[in-house]
């Protein structure tokens, strides 16, 4: 069955970076693009960019530009997510999420359990 | 940027009853629209894409319609596992894919 699998939680000091990994499985990992999707607390849900799995090519919103870095290691099929120079209001539970299909014109079909990321001085 | 409002923020219903939730798209966005279940603690869980279509596993008490830039979710019967917070997602513009802001569902 298709399982998505993220490192534990972190607490990081403002200006420092993070990085999440997402090992999947189940499935061809090279067929399906993977999402990163952001949860302030007690807030919704925030797409945060995308990486094709294939070629590794890489979608960011607008916001995240300049601090955001996805990866992926086709050879593990693990998915990474790293974002710099921390906020406090970085502060979330960070989410990968596939890809129900090749292209972008899809919804995300299946989650990671998510990773809990503290941002705090 | 593609704007999606849901309503209410808060449905307040009786296990056994139906609810019924809405979503609102800034722009049309055709039938590229995604309903998303989360409950406290958990990811979010596809319901619905293509406005209407079911997700595996997703029993039939929940159905969707809609297309263009007004769709609808309605979860028939309530069932105790059924309150939670529903999301409506578009992928027809993007970057970025947006979410509503959600809906609880909460027990009457």
């Amino acid at each position: 069955q298709v399982q998505l699998v993220q490192s534990g939680a972190e607490v990081k000091r403002p200006g420092a970076s993070v990085k999440v990994s997402c090992k999947t499985s189940g499935y061809t990992f090279t067929s399906f693009g993977i999402s990163w999707v952001r949860q302030a607390p007690g807030q919704g849900l925030e797409w945060m960019g995308w990486v094709t799995a294939y070629r590794g090519n890489t979608h960011s919103a607008q916001k995240f530009q300049g601090r955001l870095t996805m990866t992926r290691d086709i050879s593990t099929s693990t998915a990474y997510m790293e974002l710099r120079n921390l906020r406090s209001d970085d502060t979330a539970v960070y989410f990968c999420a596939r890809l129900r299909e090749i292209g972008p014109v899809t919804p995300f079909d299946y989650w990671g359990q998510g990773t809990l990321v503290t941002v705090s001085s | 940027e593609m704007v999606m409002t849901q309503s209410p923020a808060t449905l307040s219903v009786s296990p056994g009853e139906t609810a019924t939730l809405s979503c609102r798209a800034s722009q049309s966005v055709g039938s590229n629209l995604a309903w998303y279940q989360q409950k406290p603690g958990q990811a979010p869980r596809l319901l619905f894409y293509g406005a209407s279509t079911r997700a595996t596993g997703i029993p039939a008490r929940f159905s969707a319609i809609g297309s263009g830039t007004e769709f609808t979710l309605t979860i028939s019967s309530l069932q105790s596992e059924d309150f939670a917070v529903y999301y409506c997602q578009q992928y027809n513009h993007w970057p970025p894919w947006t979410f509503g802001q959600g809906t609880k569902v909460e027990i009457k």
